[in-house]
């Protein structure tokens, strides 16, 4: 069965300076991987996606995330955050065999000025 | 193009009414999904569909049922709702989102 945790339910982090959100996965093919953020009372907005290829994933609004199949992790990165950055991210993972897309519980990020 | 539309975007129903939540994509994709979101929790999947015709039970398909009759169309149908299902629920067109059905049974 497939699964996806972030460890963390709150990320504070000063603006300018960099920021990690945590992703763990776990299925038995080979993992497709999101990021999302949501921001209060609104939808998901997709930020960026592993499929195949580079490790390293560059997307939306500066963030970029690594994917590391050894440590089964897609932590999510921004090497200068705003205070606009402030939001709930969310991971998400399906199997490449499957179409079953699961979300991770969510970390809420505060960036402060 | 509109992306990912759901209707209605607000709706409250009296504890066994039935209802339809509608979904609609226009971007031509095969896989579309409908999660539940509740106040400061994270998104579950309720059910997905892979293609056209096909549809698979996620992790808490209890109380609902789906229709994919064709590409661009899925829908979410609860039968006899019940306050437990007071939800936020997002419609999903392979990666992207749609804005969100806010339902309050009472």
């Amino acid at each position: 069965a497939q699964s996806v945790a972030q460890p963390e339910d709150q990320v504070n982090v000063a603006e300018g300076n960099p920021l990690t959100v945590k992703c763990t996965y776990s299925v038995s093919g080979n993992p497709y991987l999101f990021w999302y953020v949501q921001y209060p009372n609104r939808g998901l907005q997709f930020l960026l996606k592993y499929i195949t290829g580079d490790n390293l994933v560059k997307g939306s609004y500066g963030f970029e995330a690594e994917f590391n199949k050894s440590q089964t992790s897609f932590h999510l990165k921004k090497p200068s955050a705003l205070v606009s950055d402030s939001a709930l991210y969310f991971c998400a993972v399906r199997d490449s065999s499957s179409y079953k897309l699961i979300f991770g519980s969510g970390t809420r990020l505060l960036v402060r000025p | 193009n509109a992306g990912v539309t759901q209707t209605p975007k607000f709706q409250v129903l009296k504890t066994g009414q039935s209802m339809t939540l509608q979904c609609a994509q226009d971007m031509n994709h095969n896989s579309m999904y409908w999660y539940r979101q509740d106040p400061g929790m994270g998104l579950r999947l309720i059910y997905y569909s892979a293609s056209e015709g096909t549809t698979d039970k996620g992790e808490v398909p209890n109380g609902y049922n789906v229709s994919r009759l064709n590409k661009r169309e899925f829908s979410l149908r609860l039968e006899s709702a019940a306050p437990s299902q007071t939800s936020v629920y997002f419609c999903a067109s392979s990666e992207w989102f749609g804005p969100g059905t806010r339902l309050t049974v009472t």
